[in-house]
């Protein structure tokens, strides 16, 4: 079993719309989870950054987790063609193991 | 957020040469530095870990020898791959960490593509 899983995509989706990304994983004792957004032949950018449970609110970006399920989430409101990009989640604690990467496409 | 920088952003070499990734923290300094490497539409995965002034950890798998890690400074670690192979071209991305938790707080540089003919 992989420690980390998320949906490949592609996901398409009009501007406008919320998008919601999601990755599973595996190990209890993970507790930092992080969302990065990486445009092609690019190096990953961060953009929400979780410790233990909850959800974090940044402008239109959501980060929610829920460690019963070991299930996290990253939603995004008004979604412009600027935010079309790979999402990857992270996971872990002192190592990280990270998602296949979801790529968004948001049609004008 | 912090910068990272890297250098070179791409190299074609031949097979059979050694290439030299250079990974450097520009406004902090970063206690442990990190390399990942990333096929197309696949994750990264963790190559090793280098804590500055002393020996980088390898993940298993990860031949020590091939990919030569120094940490000499708190801003400047470099990753050299040995006598390249066409199965080494990837894309190879650090990732820098400072403040209060070197280890879970990560700013990636934006990443070398290698291309071993």
């Amino acid at each position: 079993q992989k420690e980390v899983e998320q949906d490949p995509g592609p996901l398409s989706v009009p501007e406008g719309a919320i998008v919601s990304l999601n990755c599973t994983y595996s190990n209890s004792a993970f507790q930092y989870f992080m969302w990065y957004r990486q445009y092609s032949r690019k190096g990953p950018e961060l953009l929400m950054y979780t410790y233990s449970s909850g959800n974090k609110e940044d402008g239109r970006f959501t980060a929610q987790v829920d460690k019963s399920s070991k299930y996290i989430s990253l939603f995004i409101r008004d979604s412009q063609p600027s935010d079309s990009a790979t999402y990857l989640c992270a996971i872990g604690f002192n190592k990280f193991y990270f998602g296949s990467g979801t790529k968004l496409n948001v049609k004008p | 957020g912090a910068v990272v920088s890297q250098h070179p952003s791409r190299v074609i070499c031949k097979s059979g040469t050694s290439v030299k990734i250079e990974c450097r923290s520009l406004d902090f300094q970063a206690t442990t530095m990190f390399w990942y490497r990333q096929f197309p539409k696949k994750s990264l995965m963790l190559m090793a870990t280098s804590n500055e002034g002393s020996k980088a950890t390898y993940e298993q798998g990860v031949e020590k020898d091939k990919f030569l890690i120094n940490h000499a400074s708190l801003t400047l670690s470099t990753l050299t791959v040995t006598s390249a192979h066409p199965e080494d071209s990837s894309f190879y991305i650090c990732s820098a960490g400072g403040g209060w938790d070197s280890y879970n707080e990560q700013f990636f540089g934006p990443g070398t593509r290698l291309t071993v003919l």
